[in-house]
């Protein structure tokens, strides 16, 4: 089993829509949740870290919920700008923790069109 | 503030041929470093890790080797390229700490590597 799950897309979607991206991890001890956003043949770059209460940032919000080891990124008003691949990271949690390992979902792709 | 840099950007590398890319840290004291590797439409897939000088990890047996000469400067190094050691060559760095924010990596842009 995968260590991050995430749903393969593409999704394709207009200006203004609402879209919501799902993951699952199998590492129950994992301690560390991360949306990454990669724009195409550049390096992912950080978009935000999940915390247990959920959170959010402007149009996005990242949500987690520990007992079924779930995490989603929801997008509301989609822009142009928004289209990219967004990874769903996970940490090593107990095992190898202090050396911070990652754990990278293959990326959902997002495509927003006008 | 912390900057990551990698060179080459793009490489075109003959089968059997060595390698060597470059990633340097500044800003940061003694990080964590990470080498990924992205195949065409795969996932990151780390390769090596580092917590020290001369302190390297392998985390997949191949035919690249690492090597972290100083604090801030990772090399990713091969005797002989394969066909399939093509993809998208990632650095990263993570700073040292304890909290989940540290928890964080950091990737360099990339070096973009062609074994034809």
């Amino acid at each position: 089993r995968k260590e991050v799950e995430q749903d393969p897309g593409p999704f394709n979607v207009p200006e203004g829509a609402t879209v919501a991206f799902n993951c699952t991890y199998s590492n129950s001890a994992s301690q560390s949740f991360f949306w990454y956003r990669q724009d195409c043949r550049k390096e992912p770059k950080l978009l935000m870290s999940v915390y247990s209460s959920g959170n959010e940032d402007g149009r996005f919000t990242a949500q987690l919920n520990r007992a079924s080891q779930y995490i989603s990124l929801l997008i509301r008003d989609s822009k142009l700008s928004d289209s990219a691949t967004y990874l769903c990271v996970v940490n090593g949690g107990s095992r190898g923790s202090t050396l911070g390992r990652l754990y990278f979902g293959r990326g959902t792709q997002l495509t927003v069109w006008p | 503030s912390q900057t990551i840099h990698q060179w080459p950007a793009t490489l075109v590398q003959p089968v059997g041929s060595p390698l060597s890319l470059e990633c340097t840290v500044e800003g940061t004291s003694n990080p964590n470093l990470y080498w990924y590797r992205q195949a065409a439409g795969r996932g990151l897939q780390l390769l090596f890790y580092s917590v020290g000088i001369g302190q390297i990890s392998s985390e997949v047996p191949q035919n690249l080797s690492a090597s972290r000469p100083q604090d801030r400067q990772f090399i990713l190094s091969s005797k002989k390229l394969l066909l399939s050691d093509s993809g998208f060559y990632l650095c990263a760095w993570r700073k040292l700490g304890s909290g989940s924010t540290t928890d964080t990596q950091y990737f360099g842009p990339g070096t973009r590597l062609t074994v034809l």
